[in-house]
């Protein structure tokens, strides 16, 4: 079946721009995670929804990233004011539901880079 | 603060057996205990995980330490279609799932 897609897969801006990422998960997945990945470093979290309610946004690094999921099945991450240190691959992961019992499946990414 | 520990990179000969460790010495006994690999420009791929007994599928198995603080997975017989980086990763029950900066595996023809 579908898998977890993640558009665009790469993404270039001046900075000082304004970005939109695209997760679509898997089909009836409630949960869904966003990550960012730094060259050489494992995913680090950034949010977490469970459905439509955005339950964790503590590893959000700035006020610049805000992400969204209204219906509770594609979500948007979204960066303001773009800056250099934003450079990174962006990971979106859903899994079944909120139990860790549940692997994640991710998409393979959104490779950002910021001029 | 929860955290996971493997060693930076490993080599294999294909066709031997791979035990890549890891350290998760902050888990609390009720989080499952998860590993992944990631091959260059894509996302990580689930691999296997476990509770508290010993786990295997047809990818892996997971040897997990009687006090949980450690795991181990295992690759039966390495393939060049093995290298990647894998890592280990749990939940600390707040959704904020755990990564380390995992394990390059380096198989040897």
């Amino acid at each position: 079946g579908a898998g977890v897609s993640q558009s665009p897969r790469y993404k270039v801006a001046k900075r000082g721009q304004d970005v939109a990422l695209r997760c679509d998960p898997i089909s009836g997945h409630v949960s869904l995670f966003w990550y960012q990945q730094a060259l050489g470093q494992g995913p680090e979290f950034l949010t977490y929804f469970q459905n439509e309610a955005q339950l964790d946004k503590s590893g959000l690094p700035s006020d610049r990233f805000f992400a969204e999921r209204p219906e509770g099945s594609v979500s948007t991450l979204k960066i303001q004011r773009t800056q250099q240190e934003d450079s990174a691959v962006y990971l979106c992961a859903s899994s079944l539901n909120r139990y860790s019992n549940q692997p994640q499946h991710f998409g393979d990414g959104t490779r950002l880079s910021i001029l | 603060d929860a955290k996971t520990t493997q060693p930076n990179s490993m080599e294999s000969n294909e066709e031997e057996p791979v035990h890549l460790p890891c350290n998760h010495s902050t888990i609390s006994g009720t989080d499952y205990i998860h590993w992944y690999r990631q091959l260059p420009s894509q996302g990580p791929e689930y691999v296997i995980h476990g509770l508290t007994s010993n786990v295997n599928n047809r990818m892996a198995s997971l040897a997990i330490a009687e006090d949980r603080k450690s795991s181990t997975l295992i690759l039966h017989r390495a393939t060049l279609r093995d290298a990647a980086v894998y890592y280990c990763s749990y939940d600390p029950g707040t959704y904020k799932y755990i990564f380390g900066t995992g394990t390059r595996l380096k198989v040897l023809a």
